[in-house]
């Protein structure tokens, strides 16, 4: 079953607004929450994360805010971008035996139309 | 740029083969990971290591096998590549710390015909 979930494939955002990716997850017991961004050809590099214990992290034009409760995690992208064009995918951390594995969703394609 | 260098970057292989990829890195650290990308399915996790000779299984590792025989050599080996093996393979590092998740490397795009 999928333990982590991105349920939209495509977005496309005016140049300027706002874009806000959402992402679900089951297991209660993940620890910290990432956002990657991947370009064609690349492989994904990281984009902010945040810790379980917080309920919102900011870093320039990004923010990522948890909902426990909800088991929902967004990323806030303000203002948007042409260069933010990727696909961006979420991830959820557990560790165990001493390893913290990753676990992503499908994945969402954002597109920055001028 | 970061210190983790996947070979070959392409490779075309058929059906039954047996085929290698290398994941080399220069930071030291002690987890590495084996993923593989698909449309509809993100990332998966094949194998990972969590230090020389040390590995364990991910979500998806029928048909695959792995060694790691030093620090900064993580090799993943399709036994008897299958069409369902063509896919995109990522390999990733980590110092084992929750907040920066992984470093990438820049995948190799494997097809098996």
């Amino acid at each position: 079953d999928q333990q982590v979930k991105q349920n939209s494939p495509s977005l496309s955002v005016q140049e300027g607004r706002i874009s806000i990716l959402n992402c679900d997850y089951t297991n209660s017991m993940f620890d910290y929450f990432l956002w990657y961004k991947k370009y064609p050809a690349e492989g994904p590099t990281f984009l902010i994360s945040i810790s379980s214990i917080k309920d919102k992290n900011e870093d320039g034009r990004f923010t990522v805010f948890l909902n426990k409760s909800a088991k929902h995690l967004s990323l806030h992208i303000v203002p948007s971008q042409p260069g933010d064009s990727a696909v961006y995918f979420c991830a959820a951390s557990a560790r165990i035996q001493g390893a913290q594995k990753l676990v992503f969703g499908q994945g969402t394609r954002l597109t920055i139309n001028p | 740029d970061a210190g983790i260098t996947q070979s070959p970057r392409h490779k075309v292989t058929e059906t039954g083969t047996p085929v290698t990829l290398r994941c080399h890195q220069t930071e030291n650290h002690r987890y590495m990971y084996w993923y593989r990308q698909d449309p509809g399915h993100g990332l998966r996790l094949i194998h990972y290591s969590y230090g020389v000779k040390d590995t364990d299984k991910g979500e998806v590792s029928d048909g695959y096998s792995v060694s790691r025989s030093k620090t900064e050599d993580f090799l993943l080996t399709l036994e008897s590549a299958t069409s369902s093996q063509t896919s995109v393979y990522f390999c990733a590092i980590s110092k084992g710390t929750g907040l920066y998740g992984y470093t990438f490397g820049s995948g190799t795009r494997l097809t098996v015909v």
